[in-house]
């Protein structure tokens, strides 16, 4: 079975500073996708950031990046310069070419940015 | 405003009851995905139709149905409605399916549903 597991169900940083968001998934595929996403209070859901497995260079958007290491299994997030906005629930997920393209999310981490 | 239109924002209902969710794709995106969310169970894929055929089947109960129109708008029918059933439902649309590169899903602000 296809899992995908977020150790951290809460965290929090001060503003201005790093915080790493860590992510386990565990599958037998050899190509799939993995994502990040953030869920505001207002509930919607945003793409922070995709990473294809079969690309070994890391996704980077602006402030936000991953730590993708294929073979542990691990896909981690980094918020550099956080803010207070980034307060939200942030989601890893999955997917796979047998998942039809339907996503695997974990059960989430809850960051809060304090001023 | 991730151009994925769902409604109504808020639903409350009664144990037994039916109700009907509604979900309108961005312009151009062919496939829709159902998903649902809640405390106990976090996000679970429910249903997933690409150009007017189901494609894919989740963890979705014998009481709910779905269906793509030919406009691709999306429903999501509930009947028989549970306490349990209570959780927020997102619907997501993407230009093709996710196991495909460069596929993004856009999210719709949801619709909470309460069963009383």
């Amino acid at each position: 079975a296809q899992t995908v597991t977020q150790s951290q169900p809460e965290m929090s940083v001060q503003e201005a500073e790093t915080v790493t968001l860590s992510c386990t998934y565990d599958t037998s595929e050899s190509n799939y996708y993995l994502f990040w996403y953030k869920q505001p209070p207002s509930r919607q859901m945003i793409l922070v950031i995709r990473q294809e497995a079969y690309k070994q260079q890391n996704a980077t958007e602006n402030r936000f990046s991953v730590n993708f290491q294929k073979a542990a299994k691990s896909f981690s997030l980094k918020i550099s310069d956080s803010q207070l906005g980034d307060t939200a629930m942030y989601f890893c997920a999955f997917n796979y070419g047998g998942s039809q393209g339907n996503l695997i999310f974990g059960k989430g981490t809850k960051l809060s940015v304090k001023p | 405003d991730s151009g994925v239109t769902q409604t109504p924002k808020h639903l409350i209902t009664a144990t037994g009851q039916r109700v009907t969710l509604r979900c309108s794709p961005r312009s151009g995106d062919l496939s829709v995905y159902w998903y649902q969310q809640s405390l106990d169970q976090g996000l679970q894929f429910l249903i997933q139709y690409y150009n007017g055929e189901e494609r894919a089947k989740g963890n979705i109960l014998e009481r709910f149905s779905a269906q793509q129109f030919p406009d691709l708008h999306s429903e999501l029918n509930l009947s028989s409605l549970e306490l349990g059933d209570s959780a927020l439902y997102f619907c997501a649309s993407s230009l093709s399916p996710l196991d495909r590169a460069n596929t993004e899903a856009f999210f719709g602000q949801g619709t909470r549903l309460t069963v009383v």
